[in-house]
């Protein structure tokens, strides 16, 4: 079955970094486009960056652009979050999902279940 | 960006009431709209996908419908297991915005 397990969250100062990462296993992970999606305690679900199957077309939130990098390792099934200049309000959830179908134009049918950042001093 | 919105934010009603969230769109996304239901302390469940087609698995007391600008989902008997948050979300275009949510209250 289809299994996305989020790694690498914890607790950074503002202004540090951290590298979120995303094992994915029961399925072919080069199949897919991947995403990254947020929540941040007590709020909604805001999207944040997605890729293509193949690492050739990426998206970001405003929020995020020129701060956080996604990438993917296909060879290793990963997917990958780069943080840095992080604030007080990245502080959330960090949930990557994989696309319900195998294009870009489904929406995010299977989420892992997690990984918090928590960025204070 | 598209703007998503969702009414009410939050919703309280008896074990097999008809419930009905909306969510409109700010721009035409014509049937690019999914439905995910969160429970709490759990990751989002996709409920609907392309505004009214049922994810394999989701009891049929759920449905979507509406295209263009305007959607809704239905729970036809609430139960429950359905105490949950509810999302709207564009998938036409990037930014993937997401509607503020609707709690569910039983």
């Amino acid at each position: 079955q289809v299994q996305l397990v989020e790694s690498g969250g914890g607790l950074v100062k503002p202004g540090g970094s951290l590298r979120l990462s995303c094992a994915a296993s029961g399925f072919t992970f080069s199949d897919y486009f991947m995403t990254w999606i947020r929540q941040a305690p007590g709020k909604g679900l805001e999207w944040i960056s997605s890729i293509t199957s193949r690492g050739r077309s990426i998206y970001y939130a405003d929020s995020v652009k020129g701060r956080f990098t996604i990438s993917r390792d296909n060879a290793r099934n990963s997917l990958y979050l780069q943080l840095t200049s992080l604030r007080g309000d990245d502080t959330a959830v960090y949930y990557c999902a994989r696309a319900a179908g195998y294009s870009s134009d489904w929406p995010s049918g299977y989420w892992g279940q997690g990984t918090l950042v928590t960025v204070s001093s | 960006d598209i703007q998503m919105t969702q009414s009410p934010s939050t919703l309280s009603a008896s074990v097999g009431d008809r419930v009905t969230i909306t969510c409109r769109a700010r721009q035409n996304i014509v049937s690019s709209l999914a439905w995910y239901q969160q429970k709490p302390g759990k990751a989002p469940k996709l409920l609907i996908y392309k505004a009214s087609n049922l994810e394999s698995g989701v009891p049929l007391r759920f449905s979507g419908s509406g295209s263009g600008t305007d959607f809704t989902l239905t729970i036809s008997s609430l139960q429950p297991d359905d105490l949950a948050t509810y999302y709207c979300q564009q998938y036409a275009s990037f930014p993937r915005t997401f509607g503020q949510g609707t709690k569910v209250e039983i």
